[in-house]
C-alpha cells in the first residue's frame, strides 16, 4: 500500500500569501494518478487537481500542482478567504486508492 | 451532471451490519465508470473503502476487505455498501463517489451520511 504523508499538518497564513503544501509517497506514484482535494467544514471534498498538475473544471488558476515520483506539491499563489480549508492528496496504484492525512490551511 | 445521494440508518449497534445505498441520477451505473465508498471519522481524514466497476469488478481497501461488500442494482441505478461486525471505530461520515476512469480520481461525491455505531 502506498502511504501518503502530507506536511505541514497546519499552515497558518494570511489572505494574499502563497501556500505550498507537500505530499510525499512511500513509493513512486504515477503522476497521472495523483490528485488534490479541498474540503470545507460540513462539505464533501471537491477535486482541485488531477494528474498531478491538471486543474479540474472550474478551479481558479491560483491553484497549481507539481511534482513527480514521490514528491508532489499543491501551491495556492495568493490565498483568498474561501481557500482556508483542509487539503488532501490522493493516489491510485492500479488496485487501491489512498489519501494523505490532510493539511489544514488556517487564517493567521 | 452526476448526482449521488446516500441513504441508510444513522445508528447501528456494535457487531451488526452497516448497510448504505447510493442512488445515482444523471448517469447510468452500467456505463463506463467506477463507483465507490469513502468514509471520514469525525474530525479525521478520508479513508477509501471500496470501488466497483460497471462490469462488476470490485476493489477493496486491504484493511477492510474481510468485512465489506459492494454491489450494483442496475434496475434502480443504485449501488450499496455492506460493512459487517461494526465497532465504534466504524463511526464516520460515509460518502458515495464516482470515479473518473483513466485519471482515477473521485470527481463526484454525495453529500455524505453520518453513521454512528453505538448500543
Amino acid at each position: 500500500e502506498v502511504v501518503l504523508t502530507q506536511s505541514p499538518g497546519t499552515l497558518s497564513l494570511s489572505p494574499g500569501q502563497r501556500a505550498a503544501l507537500s505530499c510525499r509517497a512511500s513509493q513512486s506514484v504515477n503522476s497521472s494518478y495523483l490528485a488534490w482535494y479541498q474540503q470545507k467544514p460540513g462539505q464533501a471534498p471537491r477535486v482541485l487537481i488531477y494528474g498531478a498538475s491538471s486543474r479540474a473544471t472550474g478551479i481558479p488558476d491560483r491553484f497549481s500542482g507539481s511534482g513527480s515520483g514521490t514528491d508532489f506539491t499543491l501551491t495556492i499563489s495568493r490565498l483568498e478567504p474561501e481557500d482556508f480549508a483542509v487539503y488532501y492528496c490522493q493516489q491510485y496504484d492500479g488496485s487501491s486508492w489512498t489519501f494523505g492525512q490532510g493539511t489544514k490551511v488556517e487564517i493567521k | 451532471q452526476v448526482q449521488l445521494h446516500e441513504s441508510g440508518p444513522g445508528l447501528v449497534k456494535p457487531s451488526e451490519t452497516l448497510s448504505l445505498t447510493c442512488t445515482v441520477s444523471g448517469y447510468s451505473i452500467t456505463s463506463y465508470y467506477y463507483w465507490g465508498w469513502i468514509r471520514q471519522p469525525p474530525g479525521k481524514g478520508l479513508e477509501w473503502i471500496e470501488n466497483i466497476y460497471h462490469s462488476g469488478s470490485t476493489y477493496y481497501n486491504p484493511s477492510l476487505r474481510s468485512r465489506v461488500t459492494i454491489s450494483l442494482d442496475t434496475s434502480k441505478n443504485q449501488f450499496s455498501l455492506q460493512l459487517t461486525s461494526v465497532t465504534a471505530a466504524d463511526t464516520a461520515v460515509y460518502y458515495c463517489v464516482h470515479i473518473l476512469t483513466g485519471p482515477f480520481y473521485f470527481d463526484y461525491w454525495g453529500q455524505g451520511t453520518l453513521v454512528t455505531v453505538s448500543s
